[in-house]
């Protein structure tokens, strides 16, 4: 099946430590996308890349690096700059053809980060 | 700007009750439109979507329908079920002078269904 896993699904740090969360994709998407979601409000863009070795900052990317090596993979490091880290993380993907308008995101299950 | 507006939660209701859920939209372009819904502890699933005006978005028993006039994307369900409890999100793409498309969230609202 196709899909975007993250790994964990829980995470915990202590505060002053960085820590990376994993999405890899097998739906031979170009582009993917972090998000950050906190209770009562909606999802944030941190950082997108439209394809391998590329990215862009989204709205709140201060305190947070990614990478693309890969089509496949789009890791996220929260570094201990983010003042507020605790927060569900979302990875999500989609094709980069045809109109933008028309480009359907797919849905990672998430990560919850805990910074004590 | 693009902003997302959603009616203000939770919302709670009883089983086989009528469901609306108020969206409205600011766009500079001519954006897409979608609902997603998060059932706990889970990612975002795409519930329905609509891309011109009058267009009419439907899945699993939702509806919604693209008002250019208003500005509006209100999703509705005829009867509710207890497994339609969830957090569901209003959401735009206005590919404006962007290239990718931005992806713009509502705030989210909360539905509890009780039996």
């Amino acid at each position: 099946d196709g899909g975007i896993t993250q790994s964990p699904k829980y995470l915990f740090r202590k505060e002053g430590q960085n820590v990376t969360l994993s999405c890899e994709q097998n739906l031979n998407h170009d582009a993917m996308y972090w998000y950050r979601q906190d209770p009562g409000q909606g999802l944030r863009l941190i950082y997108y890349s439209q394809i391998v070795n590329d990215f862009q900052k989204g709205d709140i990317a201060e305190g947070y690096s990614v990478s693309r090596e890969k089509k496949e993979s789009f890791p996220l490091t929260v570094t201990s700059a983010q003042k507020n880290p605790t927060a569900f993380y979302l990875c999500a993907s989609s094709s980069t053809s045809g109109r933008a308008l028309q480009r359907e995101q797919y849905f990672g299950p998430g990560t919850r980060l805990t910074v004590t | 700007g693009d902003s997302v507006t959603q009616m203000e939660g939770p919302v709670t209701l009883s089983e086989e009750a009528f469901l609306t859920i108020n969206c409205t939209y600011t766009a500079t372009g001519y954006p897409s439109l979608f609902w997603y819904v998060q059932y706990p502890g889970e990612g975002l699933q795409l519930l329905l979507k609509a891309t011109k005006a009058d267009d009419k978005g439907s899945n699993k028993g939702f509806e919604a329908t693209y008002r250019k006039e208003t500005t509006s994307f209100h999703l509705e369900k005829g009867s509710v079920q207890v497994s339609d409890s969830a957090v569901y999100f209003c959401a735009l793409i206005d590919a404006g002078g962007t290239s990718y498309g931005k992806l713009t969230f509502g705030q989210g609202t909360i539905l509890t269904v009780h039996p």
